[in-house]
């Protein structure tokens, strides 16, 4: 099916520890978006990336990398984990023109990250 | 105070009846989003509005730009449509890519 796919869904990790966050998209767009969404806010945009090869910072960015592999993927890297980082991650794609697919899926399913 | 604020925060409301559920934002926007996010966490995009009023099946998006305001009606309310509806603005002084979104309105319809 055409969408993104996001992987894992589930993860947990010690303090300290680190993972890598995959997102792929076949649609195409060529911007992409790691947000994470937290009880009581709205989702936070993380970095994201308006074209293959560009990264840029969002609004929390701090305990984050990314990676803009190709079009299709775009990684996010927590190196050193903190129990701050407990969060539902999501990453997402749009065409250029931040026309959100209409009434079409465009983010992925989500990782619920816990760091104990 | 939130750029983007929704009401209510939670609605319960019995199958069948008609359901409003309302977003102001205090920024220059470009376009406003609906989404719907399923129980089980998954994000559809429902809407697209920079002016006037969509409709798709049951479900009717209004926005009235010079009050900074949209609304997303659901009529006819049933049960599969329980799920958390988020607003979200893509701000012009935000940046290109950029969105701000709403915390959400968790909808419960029962039958």
């Amino acid at each position: 099916n055409a969408g993104v796919t996001q992987t894992p869904k589930f993860q947990v990790l010690k303090t300290g520890q680190s993972m890598t966050l995959q997102c792929a998209q076949d649609m195409n767009h060529n911007s992409m978006y790691w947000y994470r969404q937290d009880p009581g806010m709205g989702l936070r945009l993380i970095y994201y990336s308006a074209s293959e090869g560009t990264t840029d910072k969002g609004e929390v960015p701090n305990g984050y990398n990314v990676s803009r592999l190709n079009k299709r993927e775009f990684s996010l890297r927590l190196e050193s984990a903190a129990p701050s980082q407990t969060s539902v991650y999501f990453c997402a794609s749009s065409s250029p023109g931040a026309v959100m697919g209409g009434t079409e899926a465009f983010f992925g399913q989500g990782t619920r990250l816990t760091v104990v | 105070k939130n750029e983007v604020e929704q009401s209510p925060q939670n609605l319960t409301a019995q199958e069948g009846e008609f359901i409003t559920i309302n977003c102001s934002y205090s920024v220059g926007i470009s376009a406003l989003h609906w989404l719907q996010q399923h129980p089980g966490g998954g994000i559809v995009s429902l809407f697209m509005l920079s002016s006037g009023k969509k409709k798709h099946g049951r479900l009717i998006a209004t926005i009235n730009i010079q009050e900074k305001h949209s609304s997303l009606h659901i009529t006819a309310s049933h049960p599969r449509d329980s799920a958390v509806y988020i607003c979200a603005v893509r701000s012009t002084t935000s940046g290109t890519y950029k969105y701000i979104f709403g915390t959400g309105t968790r909808l419960k319809v029962l039958a």
